[in-house]
């Protein structure tokens, strides 16, 4: 069974300086999917970033990046220029490649606050 | 506008009562799951359905059951043997593979 493990339940930054949330994870799986979602706190849950296991290149979708490192199973997340409206639980998740839809399991997220 | 309807938004429920929790999609998605949210514990799984007439336990399928008799519908049902069922509850439907997980939502449930 595949586990995620995210080690920093609280994290806090100042406007506009950059931040950097931890993900592991454990699987004996070779190909996946990895994803980081955002949950403010009006509790819907939107889609940050997501991250093939298969390609080295890591992802960016503006301000936000990850640090992909395959061999040690890690998965982190840089929000650059924080803004207050980056508040929120980030989870980060993780999907086995395989046929037909598997679930995502998830990590027990980080809680970020943002201070002006 | 395509998407996951959850209802309703609170939910009370009575010892030694059921409810069911609504889930309805229009996005034609095959696949839906339903997550259940405790603080400080992230999602966890608690049923998923991959096509019509077909569903599958997660891990911690015990004191609910779900029914997928129709694509767009994914009903879970809250039962008496569910002894701590206070959390938030979460809907979601995909294609599968690299497609995100759409969301609906969520149904805060509490105990009277």
């Amino acid at each position: 069974a595949q586990t995620v493990t995210q080690s920093q339940p609280e994290m806090s930054v100042q406007e506009a300086e950059t931040v950097t949330l931890s993900c592991t994870y454990d699987t004996s799986e070779s190909n996946y999917y990895l994803f980081w979602y955002k949950q403010p706190p009006s509790r819907q849950m939107i889609l940050v970033i997501r991250q093939e296991a298969y390609k080295q290149q890591n992802a960016t979708e503006n301000r936000f990046s990850v640090n992909f490192q395959k061999a040690a199973k890690s998965f982190s997340l840089k929000i650059s220029d924080s803004q207050l409206g980056d508040t929120a639980m980030y989870f980060c998740a993780f999907m086995k490649h395989g046929a037909g839809n598997t679930p995502l399991v998830f990590g027990k997220g980080t809680r970020l606050s943002v201070i002006a | 506008d395509g998407g996951i309807t959850q209802s309703p938004k609170y939910l009370f429920r009575k010892e030694g009562q059921n409810v069911t929790l609504s889930c309805e999609q229009n996005l034609n998605h095959d696949a839906m799951y339903w997550y259940r949210q405790d603080p400080g514990q992230g999602l966890r799984l608690i049923y998923y359905s991959q096509i019509v007439n077909d569903f599958q336990k997660g891990d911690i399928a015990e004191g609910y059951s779900v029914s997928r008799e129709k694509k767009e519908s994914f009903p879970l049902t809250v039962t008496s043997a569910q002894k701590n069922p206070t959390a938030f509850y979460l809907c979601a439907s995909n294609e599968g593979g690299f497609e995100k997980l759409f969301f609906g939502s969520g149904t805060q449930l509490s105990v009277l």
